[in-house]
């Protein structure tokens, strides 16, 4: 069946410096999106992307697309504590017919301030 | 998320007894999920449910049931036969197409 890696699992970064989490699907996917989930809280979504190569932005936050739509990363500048959570992909292959999303395992950021 | 309720917040089970968690959403989605999600770890699919009296076993269904009765409810009952059940138990809906899927604040189960 598909699978969803996220990498890595954990990262600690001092407050302001950059963080990355990297998200690679086995198979092809028609969607990829995104969600936060702060300690002792529910995910909430924070964005999608469809088209292989795209790239979103939310004030520090950069969402990429792989041009194969295969992988996806997501980027913050210059963290801070409020970053603080786990982050989880979540793609739909291409020959999913009811639109299933499969989670991956997430990152989770820690801040110190 | 607003739209989505789940209780009770947090639940006691005892031996070989079986528990259900509620979810209720008023956001006229037809598609519901359970997930549970160990300390540290991510979302693993129990049920999910892509339409009135139908719905289908996740990964790990295995010691659990549900029902769907109602487009606005879904709820899990943990059975006697899961014998791990501590978790942190989310419940999602979501509308069609390529939308998002919506979270209810979860249930915390553990075992007396």
């Amino acid at each position: 069946g598909q699978q969803v890696m996220q990498i890595p699992q954990y990262q600690h970064v001092q407050e302001g410096e950059d963080f990355t989490t990297y998200c690679n699907s086995s198979t092809t996917l028609s969607n990829i999106q995104w969600y936060k989930q702060r300690p002792g809280g529910h995910p909430v979504f924070l964005i999608q992307l469809v088209k292989s190569g795209e790239v979103k932005k939310q004030k520090r936050l950069t969402f990429q697309f792989g041009e194969a739509k295969k992988n996806s990363s997501l980027h913050i500048t210059a963290t801070q504590t409020t970053d603080v959570g786990t982050y989880f992909c979540a793609g739909t292959p291409n020959n999913n017919a009811g639109n299933m999303l499969t989670f991956g395992g997430g990152t989770r950021l820690m801040v110190k301030p | 998320d607003g739209g989505i309720t789940q209780s009770p917040k947090y639940l006691f089970r005892k031996e070989g007894q079986n528990v259900t968690l509620s979810c209720e959403q008023n956001l006229n989605h037809d598609a519901m999920y359970w997930y549970r999600q160990d300390p540290g770890q991510g979302l693993r699919l129990i049920y999910y449910s892509q339409i009135v009296n139908d719905f289908q076993k996740g990964d790990i269904a295995e010691g659990y049931s549900v029902s769907r009765e109602k487009k606005e409810s879904f709820p899990l009952t943990v059975t006697s036969a899961q014998k791990n059940p501590t978790a942190f138990y989310l419940c999602a809906s979501k509308g069609q197409g390529y939308q998002p899927q919506h979270f209810g604040d979860g249930t915390r189960l553990s075992i007396l």
